[in-house]
């Protein structure tokens, strides 16, 4: 079936330093691809998406891009902020709306 | 953004009682919720897809008699989990669907925690 990896966290770094989160996929077919992010507190909000092959999703600094040949979306950042520590959570949706989630990473950036 | 509410936030209960969780759509209508689990440290495993005015479909493994799900209006969806008991105990999350700039788009609530003793 399908599936999500991500790697494990915490992911700990100094603020401006550059971001990236490992995410791969296992599907049949040909999925959309999201990262959502949860704060301290706070529900899951999406991130950004792409729905096919070498699309880049964007939003807040944040890139992504949808590479079918390797199966990952690695989720990437130029330079982090304090407000960036968070939970990433790498996700698939089989075209049914159901979403198939990674365990998530904890992101820490310290001043 | 689409809001999305969980009440309550969390909740302990005696082994054998029934504890409803709600799911509000705050500022959109929803046709559909969804109702997730999550184990510390592990994925949100999808239970159960709730459309309103329908029964709910669950996932494979999931007990319909044991998570009650009713979805009688456009902002709000309740999963009931009947006769509790502590294997119960997780963080329960919903979501609902909108369409934005970003397509159809999953919008979550903050979650309910559950301890069944």
């Amino acid at each position: 079936g399908n599936s999500v990896t991500q790697m494990e966290g915490p992911v700990t770094l100094s603020e401006e330093a550059f971001l990236t989160i490992n995410c791969t996929y296992t599907a049949t077919g040909y999925p959309s691809l999201f990262w959502y992010v949860q704060y301290p507190g706070e529900g899951l909000q999406l991130l950004l998406k792409a729905t096919k092959a070498d699309d880049k999703g964007s939003n807040k600094g944040f890139e992504a891009t949808y590479r079918k040949e390797t199966t990952s979306f690695h989720l990437e950042k130029g330079s982090v902020q304090v407000s960036d520590s968070a939970v990433y959570f790498c996700a698939l949706s089989d075209g049914f709306q159901k979403l198939v989630f990674g365990t998530g990473t904890r992101l820490l950036v310290s001043p | 953004g689409a809001v999305v509410s969980q009440h309550p936030s969390w909740v302990i209960c005696k082994s054998g009682t029934s504890v409803k969780i709600e799911c509000r759509s705050l500022d959109f209508q929803a046709t559909t919720m969804f109702w997730y689990r999550q184990f510390p440290k592990q994925s949100l495993m999808l239970m159960a897809t709730s459309n309103e005015g329908s029964k709910a479909t669950y996932e494979q493994g999931v007990e319909k008699d044991k998570f009650l799900i009713n979805h009688a209006s456009l902002t709000l969806s309740t999963l009931t989990v009947t006769s509790a008991h502590p294997e119960d105990s997780s963080f329960y999350i919903c979501s609902a669907r909108d369409t934005d700039r970003f397509g159809e788009t999953q919008y979550f609530g903050p979650g309910t925690r559950l301890l069944v003793l």
